[in-house]
């Protein structure tokens, strides 16, 4: 089936420094990936997201990089600062399965001022 | 983005009962979909909430166990029947306002004992 694959499961970063979190999936027909931020006690929200018709999209400090030829896509978070730490979840859905989405098992980034 | 509100925010139940989460959206919405989160991990999709029809319900999850209504476009809910321990977690509706774009409700964090 379906399936979303994120690395790494834990980040720590020096405050200032950039993070990458990457992922890949497996269904060729997936063409919409979104990324949630979810800190503690929080609800996922969207932070970036990119169709496949692009292969790069940014937003300030946020930038998410898109391959899909290779499956994968990646998460790039430039002078992260505390306020950054939390919980990222990448995801992946299409038109087929009506939109259904499927989400990476998460990052844990840790931002240390 | 669409203001989404869950009721209740959280509850704590006694194994054997079942507990109705309801999820209200401030505008109408094509999509309607619930999830389940266990502590310190990912999403997890039980079922797409189908307005006027039965509910599309993933692998493991069955209409028994999480009957799930969608009488309009803004509003549905989910019941966790039969509640055990098992089935502590948090719970989350999430809209999609247009395409594949998904917005989560606050959740609802859920503790059987």
């Amino acid at each position: 089936g379906e399936n979303v694959e994120q690395h790494p499961s834990t980040l720590s970063v020096q405050e200032g420094d950039s993070a990458v979190i990457k992922c890949t999936y497996s269904d060729s027909a997936s063409n919409y990936f979104p990324w949630y931020k979810q800190e503690l006690g929080k609800r996922p929200q969207l932070i970036i997201d990119i169709r496949s018709n692009v292969g790069e999209k940014k937003d300030q400090r946020i930038a998410v990089t898109l391959n899909k030829t290779a499956k994968h896509f990646s998460l790039h978070i430039t002078e992260t600062q505390p306020e950054d730490s939390a919980v990222y979840f990448c995801a992946a859905s299409g038109h087929t399965g009506g939109f259904k989405t499927i989400f990476g098992a998460g990052t844990r980034l840790f931002v240390k001022a | 983005s669409a203001v989404i509100s869950q009721k209740p925010s959280r509850d704590i139940c006694q194994r054997g009962t079942s507990l109705t989460i309801q999820c209200q959206v401030d505008s109408q919405v094509t999509m309607m979909f619930w999830y389940r989160q266990q502590p310190g991990q990912s999403l997890t999709l039980i079922a797409t909430a189908n307005q006027g029809s039965e509910a599309t319900y993933e692998s493991g999850f069955v209409i028994d166990k999480f009957p799930i209504s969608r009488p309009n476009l803004t509003f549905s809910t989910l019941t966790v029947s039969n509640m055990s321990p098992e089935d502590s977690s948090i719970y989350l509706c999430s809209v999609g306002t247009s395409g594949e774009t998904q917005y989560f409700g606050p959740g609802t964090r859920l503790l059987v004992l």
